[in-house]
C-alpha cells in the first residue's frame, strides 16, 4: 500500500529565504505526486502534480517540486518565502494500483517577517 | 468556473444526533471524493461517488454513509453522532473516477466544520 511521510511537522523560515517543505512516499511502481496548500478554515488548494516527465514541476504562487525517484521524495520548494506563505502543506501520493489519495500528516510552515 | 461549494460551513450537534452535509462539485466534474480531516488523524478517506455509484470507500463505520444524485450533487450523513465525530468534512471533485484517472486533479471545498457535543 502506498504510504506518504512529512518528516517535519513545523517548519519556520525568514521572509525573503528560501524554503523547503520535504515528503518522502513509497508506492508500488510510478507514483504520480501532489502538493496541496490548506489556509485557516479553508478547504485544501492544489499547488503542483508530478506525473511523468521533468523532475523539476512548477505551480502555483512560485511553488515547485523537485521528484528524485532514488530517494523517493518529492520536496516542495520556493525561492523567496512571503508571510502569506504561511499555512499547512499536504503532500499526497497515489499508485497505478491505488485507489484513492493518500496524504501525508502535513508539515505547518511559519513564515516570520 | 465556480469551485466546490459545501454546505453548511459549519455545524453544532450533540451526541446521537444526526447530520447531513451536501457537497456541489465543480461543474462538468462526475466524481464527488469526501474526507474527514481532524489533528490527530489527518485526512482521511471516507468515499468516492461517480455517477451515482459508490465507487470506493475507507474504512468507517457504517454510520458514515453517502449518495450522489443525478446532477452529481452529493450528500454525507453521519448517524449517532459520537464525540469523536467532530471534525473538518472535505468534500472533493474531479473529472474522472478517482481509480480510473491517477493523474487527475482533485478540487477541494471549504469543509464542513462538525462539532459534537
Amino acid at each position: 500500500a502506498q504510504s506518504v511521510a512529512q518528516p517535519e511537522d513545523q517548519v519556520n523560515v525568514a521572509e525573503g529565504n528560501p524554503l523547503t517543505v520535504k515528503c518522502t512516499y513509497s508506492v508500488s511502481g510510478n507514483p504520480y505526486l501532489f502538493w496541496y496548500v490548506q489556509y485557516p478554515n479553508r478547504g485544501l488548494q492544489f499547488l503542483l502534480k508530478y506525473i511523468t516527465g521533468d523532475n523539476l514541476v512548477k505551480g502555483s504562487y512560485g511553488f515547485e517540486a523537485e521528484f528524485n525517484k532514488s530517494q523517493t521524495s518529492f520536496h516542495l520548494k520556493k525561492p523567496s518565502a512571503l508571510v502569506s506563505d504561511s499555512a499547512l502543506y499536504f503532500c499526497a501520493v497515489r499508485d497505478i494500483e491505488g485507489q484513492n489519495f493518500v496524504f501525508g500528516p502535513g508539515t505547518r510552515l511559519s513564515v516570520l517577517p | 468556473k465556480a469551485g466546490v461549494t459545501q454546505t453548511p460551513r459549519y455545524l453544532i450537534k450533540t451526541r446521537g444526533q444526526q447530520v447531513t452535509l451536501s457537497c456541489s462539485p465543480i461543474s462538468g466534474h462526475r466524481s464527488v471524493s469526501w474526507y474527514q480531516q481532524t489533528p490527530g488523524q489527518g485526512l482521511q478517506f471516507l468515499f468516492e461517488y461517480f455517477s451515482e455509484t459508490q465507487r470506493n470507500k475507507g474504512n468507517f463505520p457504517g454510520r458514515f454513509s453517502g449518495r450522489q444524485f443525478s446532477n452529481s450533487r452529493s450528500e454525507m450523513n453521519v448517524s449517532t453522532l459520537e464525540l469523536g465525530d467532530s471534525a473538518l468534512y472535505l468534500c472533493a471533485s474531479s473529472s474522472r473516477p478517482v481509480a480510473g484517472a491517477r493523474t487527475d486533479t482533485q478540487y477541494f471545498g471549504p469543509g464542513t466544520r462538525l462539532t459534537v457535543l
